[in-house]
Order: structure tokens, then C-alpha cells, then sequence
């Protein structure tokens, strides 16, 4: 049992250059959310799934997209990267109902100069 | 306007003392609280919760103290271990379930 996994862990990236983060999780977990820690600031929810088709904006979407073709997987896309996207995305999953419980993959570093 | 506050970015405790970390929140539909830690280089991890129809929730060495009137919630470990030290977030949703809003998160360090 893996739990949640997320490629790459690091990443740099030119202005303009577009990514996609991956994450995956193997718990059968309805909800995914990715969120985005930046320096001495806690996790700000980019976007979030509570199921396969089905995705919502969180407090900070722009310049993000999500899709969720299969309950494993997440993928986050930047089209066309920014400074300020520097920062630490995690990913998350957890069961509907039980969201306190979320487990968090171990974050991809992304770097965009 | 930052709904969740954890106003102290830091915190240094002694080995085998108390650690008590704050946070306050704003919004008053706010009912479950959470506490996550995060070590360096890892994802946060679920530590401790509380809903507002308590006031205390004990878990071994982690107790969590909610004062809804106040809007105000702690966190206390006790004995604090080097283990311990670690990023904590208070975080806070508006029912079980629900999507959660983040504190900055407070850097303990416990030394030996």
C-alpha cells in the first residue's frame, strides 16, 4: 500500500513552460485536493475532486487545471508557468465524510525561473 | 482575511516540559477543528481533532482545548520530545467532511 504518491519531487521550470504534477493514490479514496505551501504560509487549497469526472475550484485555482478520469489519479497542470508558482504543491486523498483524515503525498518542490 | 491565525511562528520548548501551541479563527460557521504536523520534506500528517460540541479531546501525550466563545484553540503536548519538533497547523472546517482552511503553522522545537 503506497498511500499517496506524487511525481516529480522536484521540478524547475522556465517562465511560459507548462507540467503537469502527478499524483496518485491507492486507497480508493473518493476526494483528491492539491494544495500549495508557500514560505512561512500554511496550505492553501488549489482544486478538488470528490470523485472520477467530477472537480471543483479551492481558494487559489487560477493559472491551475485539474481533470479526474480515474478515482487513482490527479494530475495538476500548470499551461503556462509563473514566478509566483514557486512553491510546494501537495497532494491529498481521503474518504467523503471523513476529510480530517487526509493523507498528504510528500509534495513536489516546484521552482519556475 | 486570513480565517485561520496562528500568530507565533515559532516556538522553542525544553525536553520533557509542555509545549502549547495557539490557534484563532474568525469564522464563527467554523465547527471542526484539526491539528496537523509536518516534518521537513514530507506531507502534513493528521495528529489530533476536535468538534465544537467539546471542549477538550485527549490523545496520549496531545490534547487539544477549544474555547468556542473565544474562537480560540490550543494544542498541548506534554512530555514534549525532540520527536516533536515539526511544523503545526491548526486548521478548521465548517463540518465534518467539509473542506479545511490552513493556519501558517507554527515551527516547534523541543531540545534535548
Amino acid at each position: 500500500n503506497a498511500g499517496v504518491t506524487q511525481t516529480p519531487k522536484f521540478q524547475v521550470l522556465k517562465t511560459g513552460q507548462s507540467m503537469t504534477l502527478q499524483c496518485a493514490q491507492d486507497m480508493n479514496h473518493e476526494y483528491m485536493s492539491w494544495y500549495r505551501q508557500d514560505p512561512g504560509m500554511g496550505l492553501r487549497l488549489i482544486h478538488y475532486s470528490v470523485g472520477a469526472g467530477i472537480t471543483d475550484q479551492g481558494e487559489v485555482p487560477n493559472g491551475y487545471n485539474v481533470s479526474r478520469s480515474t478515482t487513482e489519479d490527479f494530475p495538476l497542470r500548470l499551461l503556462s508557468a509563473a514566478p509566483s508558482q514557486t512553491s510546494v504543491y501537495f497532494c491529498a486523498s481521503g474518504r467523503l465524510g471523513n476529510l480530517e483524515t487526509q493523507y498528504f503525498g510528500p509534495g513536489t518542490r516546484l521552482l519556475v525561473l | 482575511d486570513q480565517q485561520v491565525k496562528q500568530n507565533s511562528p515559532s516556538l522553542s520548548v525544553q525536553e520533557g516540559r509542555i509545549s502549547i501551541l495557539n490557534c484563532d479563527y474568525t469564522n464563527s460557521m467554523f465547527d471542526y477543528f484539526l491539528w496537523y504536523k509536518k516534518y521537513p520534506a514530507e506531507g502534513p500528517t493528521f495528529l489530533i481533532s476536535i468538534s465544537s460540541i467539546k471542549d477538550k479531546n485527549e490523545d496520549g501525550r496531545f490534547t487539544v482545548f477549544l474555547n468556542k466563545s473565544a474562537k480560540h484553540l490550543s494544542l498541548h503536548i506534554v512530555p514534549s520530545q525532540p520527536g516533536d519538533s515539526a511544523v503545526y497547523f491548526c486548521a478548521a472546517s465548517e463540518r465534518v467532511g467539509s473542506k479545511s482552511t490552513f493556519g501558517d503553522g507554527t515551527t516547534l522545537t523541543v531540545k534535548p
